[in-house]
C-alpha cells in the first residue's frame, strides 16, 4: 500500500527566504505526483505535474524535483512572499488513478 | 481552466438527514472522486467514478453512496447522517489516464452534522 510522508509538518522562514519542502513515498510505481496548495477551509489548487518519466518542472518561482528510485520529491519556492503562507499537499498518482496524499506541510512565511 | 465547482461551501445538517453534496465540472472529464479531509488523517477517497453510471469504493465507502446519472455531475450521498461524518468534502475530476492528466479540485464543502 503507497504511503506519503511530508516532513516537516510545519514551517516558519522569513520573507525572501528559499523554501524547500519534501515529500516521499514509498511506492515506485507512480504514473505521476502533483504539488498542490491549499489555503484555510479552500480546496486544493493544482501547483505542478511531473510524470513518471521527469526529472522536475518548472513554474515560475516554484520547481518541483522527482526522484522516482529513491521515492522523492521536493518543491523549492524562491524568494518566499507572505502570500506564499498556506498549506502544500504532494500526491502521487498509481494504478486505478488514485491519489494517494502526504499530510501536508504548513508554511508561514514572516514578513 | 477546468472548472470544478460544488453545490455548498458550508452546510448544517441533523443526525439521521439524508443529504446530497453536488459536483459539477465543465470540461468533459471521465473520472470524478470524492474526498473527505479531516485533520491529522488528511485526504481520504470515499467513491470514485470513471464514467457515467459507474462507480468504485475508495478506502472509507462506509455510510456513503453516489451517483453519476451524467458525465459532468457526481454526487455524493450521505443516507443517515452522522456526527461522525462532519467534515470537509472535496470533489475532483481527472481527464484521463495519461500520466500527463491532472487532477482538479473544487472549493470544498464544510458539512457540520448536529
Amino acid at each position: 500500500k503507497q504511503e506519503v510522508t511530508q516532513i516537516p509538518a510545519a514551517l516558519s522562514v522569513p520573507e525572501g527566504e528559499n523554501l524547500v519542502l519534501n515529500c516521499s513515498f514509498t511506492d515506485s510505481a507512480i504514473y505521476n505526483l502533483q504539488w498542490f496548495r491549499q489555503d484555510p477551509g479552500k480546496g486544493l489548487t493544482s501547483l505542478l505535474l511531473i510524470q513518471s518519466s521527469q526529472r522536475e518542472q518548472t513554474s515560475g518561482r516554484l520547481n518541483a524535483s522527482l526522484d522516482k528510485s529513491s521515492g522523492r520529491s521536493t518543491l523549492y519556492i524562491a524568494a518566499s512572499q507572505p502570500g506564499d503562507s498556506a498549506t502544500y499537499l504532494c500526491a502521487v498518482r498509481g494504478a486505478g488513478n488514485k491519489l494517494t496524499f502526504g499530510g501536508g506541510t504548513r508554511v508561514l512565511v514572516k514578513p | 481552466d477546468v472548472k470544478v465547482t460544488q453545490s455548498s461551501r458550508y452546510l448544517v445538517k441533523r443526525t439521521g438527514e439524508k443529504v446530497f453534496l453536488e459536483c459539477v465540472q465543465d470540461m468533459d472529464h471521465e473520472n470524478m472522486f470524492w474526498y473527505r479531509q479531516d485533520p491529522g488523517l488528511g485526504l481520504r477517497l470515499i467513491y470514485f467514478s470513471y464514467d457515467v453510471k459507474m462507480k468504485e469504493k475508495g478506502d472509507i465507502p462506509e455510510g456513503y453512496s453516489v451517483s453519476r446519472e451524467k458525465k459532468e455531475r457526481f454526487s455524493l450521498i450521505l443516507e443517515s447522517a452522522s456526527t461522525n461524518q462532519t467534515s470537509m468534502y472535496l470533489c475532483a475530476s481527472l481527464e484521463g489516464t495519461g500520466s500527463y492528466n491532472e487532477q482538479f479540485f473544487g472549493p470544498g464543502t464544510r458539512l457540520t452534522v448536529l
